[in-house]
């Protein structure tokens, strides 16, 4: 079965630090896959995809890395700031369908 | 900049009832999606939607889900007879193509909260 594990479930940093959370799946086979930030409320909105050819990408303060050998990928956020608070979701596309498989999200809280 | 907008953004109804929730994707996009999130749960997949049919749908998508490009503008997600396991935030979205290994960014709307009593 498809599926998409984050860690950690939740995790609270002070205003400026980096952090990085991790997700894991087991998604095959596999196309690409997504890190999408959620507010509460509201709907997820896309930081980055990557193919599985793609080892890095950026975008302003985010950056994803995918390990398809090991199907890992990391979401590293520099120099956090208030507004960084949300859930930040890994979404694994299979090859051949559109059947994302969505983690369960990483809670982020920054604090002053 | 275009978005994907989502009414109503809360739908209160008695189990039994039938709901249309309705969304009007990003106008150039030829890919529309149901998506819906249990209050503390992740996301999942309903119903993906393209040239006027489905082009895939999940094991919740059953026969009391229906989905319904009205006209030009609007994509709805039908449910004929609630259950209280439907109260859920549904979220619609689309992207410009998306055929099983692109790659082309899908855009969520805000979501309507059916809240099923």
């Amino acid at each position: 079965k498809n599926q998409v594990e984050q860690s950690p479930q939740s995790l609270i940093i002070l205003e400026g630090k980096n952090c990085t959370l991790q997700c894991n799946y087991t998604v095959s086979p596999f196309s690409n896959l997504r890190w999408y930030k959620q507010d509460t409320g509201r709907g997820p909105v896309s930081l980055t995809i990557m193919t599985f050819s793609e080892n890095t990408k950026s975008n302003g303060r985010y950056t994803a890395t995918l390990d398809a050998d090991t199907k890992q990928s990391s979401l590293h956020i520099t120099a956090s700031q208030l507004s960084d608070s949300a859930s930040y979701i890994c979404v694994v596309s299979p090859f051949g369908n559109e059947k994302l498989t969505f983690g369960t999200g990483t809670r982020l809280t920054i604090i002053p | 900049e275009p978005e994907v907008t989502q009414t109503p953004s809360h739908q209160v109804t008695q189990m039994g009832q039938e709901v249309i929730l309705r969304c009007v994707p990003i106008s150039n996009h030829l890919y529309f999606y149901w998506y819906r999130q249990i209050l503390g749960q992740k996301v999942e997949f309903l119903v993906s939607f393209y040239n006027n049919e489905i082009s895939e749908k999940s094991e919740i998508f059953d026969d009391q889900f229906s989905v319904e490009r009205p006209d030009g503008s609007n994509f709805t997600l039908k449910i004929r007879s609630t259950k209280l396991e439907d109260s859920a935030m549904y979220f619609c979205a689309s992207s410009a193509r998306d055929r099983g290994g692109g790659t082309d960014t899908q855009y969520f709307g805000p979501g309507t909260r059916l809240t099923v009593l």
